[in-house]
């Protein structure tokens, strides 16, 4: 299994929801990463979780809170969002967050629309 | 810092000509460069990598791209284009310094391919 799962596929929220992404990988990668990709721009890194722990945040907003229950699922919590936080979110996973020439596998994303 | 440059924000090329998407990078140490394509509403696909030995690397959907270490450069290229090829084309670059590289990304090159 070569794929990177993310469900839902679009999400709308409100302001004062709370909500939550999920992504799911069964590759034995141990390097999981979260994007945040705007319209026609390139994705920008949020977090990365290796061997399950977070080693790299960046600077990102306390209203998104990353959480990595095993080695195969990662989670992003999403509460008080504000519009401008309307994006399509990626996840990514590679066999190791510090050897640089692994390729990172992506999932098809989550739409993201917060009214 | 490391960075990529995608100089051109869109290439139109008529089907069945050769396509080049420009590519060039600025990084310390070994660079590891990269191409992904990108379908609408989807998550990035793999599609090529550079890490070390013969300048000319082949990847998936008869793309192959070429390292020029003097010139700094990453070409993605493809003898005959597809109307299907029409996608957006992110090249990226991490260095190999030791520890954690962040990936770079370029802005991308939105590539249309004209019956």
């Amino acid at each position: 299994d070569t794929e990177v799962t993310q469900t839902p596929k679009h999400l709308v929220m409100g302001m004062t929801n709370k909500k939550s992404l999920k992504c799911e990988q069964h590759m034995g990668h141990r390097a999981m990463y979260w994007y945040k990709q705007k319209a026609k721009k390139p994705p920008e890194l949020m977090f990365v979780y290796s061997y399950e722990k977070l080693s790299i945040n960046e600077s990102v907003p306390s209203r998104f809170s990353p959480e990595c229950p095993n080695s195969s699922l990662l989670n992003l919590h999403l509460h008080a969002l504000q519009p401008e936080d309307s994006a399509l979110y990626l996840c990514a996973s590679s066999p190791l967050a510090v050897i640089s020439y692994n390729e990172q596998f992506f999932g098809p994303g989550t739409r993201l629309t917060v009214l | 810092a490391q960075s990529v440059a995608q100089p051109e924000d869109q290439v139109n090329v008529a089907e069945g000509n050769p396509l080049t998407v420009k590519c060039t990078y600025s990084v310390s140490g070994n660079p590891y460069l990269f191409w992904y394509v990108q379908y609408p509403n989807r998550g990035l696909q793999f599609l090529l990598k550079y890490i070390t030995g013969d300048n000319l690397v082949k990847g998936s959907y008869g793309f192959e791209a070429e390292f020029n270490k003097s010139q700094t450069s990453f070409h993605l290229k493809k003898p005959s284009a597809l109307v299907s090829d029409s996608a957006l084309y992110f090249c990226a670059v991490r260095g190999g310094s030791g520890g954690y590289q962040k990936v770079t990304f370029g802005t991308g090159t939105k590539l249309q391919v004209i019956p």
